[in-house]
């Protein structure tokens, strides 16, 4: 398995552009998620899904869109880049394990993001 | 104030020394899960805890619940240590997997 992948590694914008972030998972996870993670400040939740054709909004959602067509994918979109989406991005899936394992978290290697 | 908070926010050790890593929270919670972030960025998920006590090599980590307290703890540490080590609880009534995060704990061990 390749557990949950993300491309690119590494982007540079320019302000007002757009381009989305690919997040894929081949462990039939239910359950998917993005974080972003700033310096200061611990990971936060932009959008996650608890299936294909289901998304929500987490806490910091303004200036991202998703969507969720299979249960591998879950791509997140940046409508218009700005300055303040400048992060690192991580897409992350998981799965009930049970009593012993509750919600087992899986996290890609994340997406550096630079906007200017 | 934050949901989830750590400490300490840095921690330098030399080898061999036990180290502790503190987390306190404010919600009420179904889990708590440590999570342990390379150098490198990746990040993995070290323990998943509702209650009590659980040992992984020379990583332990405990709960109590009526405080809204965990710990996580390092014996004999290992320059490969190194990380930052992060909290994460989940938010009883929350969506499944939903995580609210403490800004972590960065450990430095020193050979």
């Amino acid at each position: 398995n390749a557990g949950v992948t993300q491309t690119p590694k590494f982007q540079v914008l320019k302000t007002g552009q757009s381009m989305t972030l690919q997040c894929a998972q081949d462990m039939n996870h239910e359950y998917m998620s993005w974080y972003r993670q700033d310096p200061g400040m611990g990971l936060r939740l932009i959008h996650y899904s608890v299936g294909a054709g289901i998304t929500d909004q987490g806490e910091v959602p303004n200036g991202y869109n998703v969507s969720r067509s299979t249960t591998e994918d879950f791509p997140l979109r940046l409508l218009s880049a700005a300055p303040s989406q400048t992060s690192v991005y991580f897409c992350a899936s998981s799965y009930w394990g049970g009593a012993e394992k509750g919600n087992e978290q899986f996290f890609g290697p994340g997406t550096r993001l630079t906007v200017l | 104030k934050n949901e989830v908070e750590q400490s300490p926010q840095n921690l330098t050790a030399q080898e061999g020394e036990f180290i502790t890593i503190n987390c306190s929270y404010s919600v009420g919670i179904s889990a708590l899960h440590w999570l342990q972030q390379h150098p490198g960025g990746g990040i993995v998920s070290l323990f998943m805890l509702s209650s009590g006590k659980k040992k992984h090599g020379r990583l332990i980590a405990t709960i109590n619940i009526q405080e809204k307290h965990s710990s996580l703890h390092i014996t004999a540490s290992h320059p490969r240590d190194s990380a930052v080590y992060i909290c994460a609880v989940e938010n009883y009534g929350g969506s499944q997997g939903n995580l609210i995060f403490g800004k972590g704990t960065k450990l430095s061990v020193k050979p």
